[in-house]
């Protein structure tokens, strides 16, 4: 099935020490995003790609960055993880902007110790 | 900048009672979605709705956009415990690149 796969699914790092999240999709969806969901929220838009085109939200510390290195994978990198970026990261992809809805992938649940 | 405003934030219910969650905006979409998202889990598109005054059921779901495309409602009938869940509504505009902008969200528990 066509879906989207963020691994790994929990992730415990240490604080400061620099962590990567993967997502990939297999729909060949041209948009990929990365939100930031803390307990009960709504999802807090991180960047987007549109296709290589990088676009980051202005309220997105410098400490996240994201890489895309084709159409099916993006990373997200927390360079120095604090307490405060504890939170489910959720990935998604839509074809070309969300009007007919994004896909999700599961999430990686990241705790900093 | 586009605001959606969702209510009520929280709902505890017990099974078998009917319930309406409220989305609503100043602003016009392109279309408005509902999700459903789980614990620990993504969220999951549930319905779109893209034509004013457009209502969709979904089984015991019954999804409305509202005539000038500001608003939406999601109404459950005799919910169930496998209802539960954070349902989440988001709108789609031309303006912001059919961009979605979620709304705060809504946390309903079913209890048996």
């Amino acid at each position: 099935d066509a879906m989207v796969i963020q691994n790994p699914r929990y992730q415990v790092t240490q604080f400061g020490k620099p962590v990567t999240l993967s997502c990939s999709q297999t729909l060949n969806h041209n948009v990929m995003y990365w939100y930031q969901q803390k307990s009960s929220q709504a999802p807090k838009l991180l960047f987007h790609y549109y296709d290589k085109d990088f676009n980051n939200e202005a309220d997105t510390p410098d400490n996240f960055q994201s890489r895309r290195p084709n159409t099916s994978f993006c990373f997200l990198d927390i360079r120095s993880p604090g307490l405060g970026d504890a939170a489910m990261y959720l990935c998604a992809t839509s074809r070309a902007g969300g009007l007919y809805g994004y896909t999700f992938g599961s999430g990686t649940r990241l705790t900093v110790v | 900048t586009q605001l959606l405003e969702q209510s009520p934030q929280f709902l505890s219910i017990q099974e078998g009672e009917n319930l309406t969650v409220y989305c609503n905006s100043s602003s016009v979409f392109s279309s408005l979605q509902w999700y459903r998202q789980e614990p620990g889990e993504g969220p999951v598109l549930l319905v779109t709705v893209v034509t004013g005054g457009e209502v969709k059921k979904l089984k015991r779901l019954t999804f409305q956009f509202g005539d000038a495309r500001k608003d939406s409602s999601l109404h459950i009938t005799a919910a169930q415990p496998g209802d539960t869940g954070l349902y989440l509504c988001a709108g789609a505009s031309n303006n912001a690149g059919n961009m979605l902008t979620f709304g705060g969200g809504t946390r309903l528990m079913v209890k048996p």
